[in-house]
């Protein structure tokens, strides 16, 4: 059984072009969320998506949407890319309600922003 | 609002040394969950353990030991006898039940190196 599964591993992309990042829940999972790594720091909420539908949200800016797909699998754009945009970027999947069950995390996506 | 401080950045020590990572946290939801997780140089979030609120027992997994207590609002996790392969960024997390929210909230981690 296949883990979560994220792609790119790695991304180069120029100040204010615009990225896409995928994630492939773990299989059973139906909650996916983002997170935001700096280097250096720990993770930060990116926003969670339940059913389709972006169920709540951390203190990022507009430039970061996402969507959820029927098979559960999502994605993270990023529009007008700076350089402070430079992270690893993490996927989480988990059950809704089921915190007594970990969260499992992806490799990543390092995305260096230039 | 919640929140999870790791005040140590950095630890080192010698291998077969005992080694514990402070982690404590603040929130005002009644039930939460705290986790600890490892992140080697490949990126990717280890989980290692979990404990819920109403459980204070403390946990021992192999040479991984946990203390839960919610006087102090501490979850510190000690390695005993550590070994290079424990060299890694460790992270202690929050999640809270209220309000719907599913979310980490992660403390800045603690960087432990295990020299041979």
């Amino acid at each position: 059984d296949a883990g979560v599964t994220q792609s790119p591993t790695h991304l180069i992309k120029t100040r204010g072009q615009q990225v896409t990042l995928r994630c492939s829940p773990k299989s059973g999972h139906d909650t996916v969320s983002w997170y935001q790594q700096a280097l250096g720091q720990g993770p930060q909420f990116i926003f969670q998506y339940y059913e389709e539908e972006e169920r709540q949200r951390g203190n990022f800016p507009d430039r970061f949407s996402g969507h959820q797909f029927p098979n559960y699998s999502s994605e993270l754009n990023v529009n007008a890319l700076l350089l402070g945009d430079s992270a690893l970027y993490l996927c989480a999947s988990s059950l809704t309600g089921e915190w007594n069950t970990e969260a499992f995390f992806g490799q990543g996506t390092r995305l260096t922003v230039v | 609002a919640q929140k999870v401080t790791q005040a140590q950045t950095e630890i080192s020590v010698v291998e077969k040394e005992d080694v514990t990572l402070d982690c404590v946290y603040e929130t005002r939801d009644t039930t939460y969950y705290l986790f600890w997780y490892k992140q080697p140089p490949s990126g990717e979030l280890v989980f290692l353990i979990r404990r819920n609120s109403f459980d204070e027992q403390n946990e021992i997994s192999g040479r991984y030991s946990w203390n839960f207590q919610k006087s102090t609002s501490s979850f510190n996790f000690t390695i005993t006898a550590s070994q290079v392969v424990d060299s890694a960024v460790y992270f202690c997390a929050l999640i809270g039940t209220q309000g719907g929210s599913e979310k980490l909230v992660f403390g800045k981690g603690t960087k432990l190196t295990v020299n041979p």
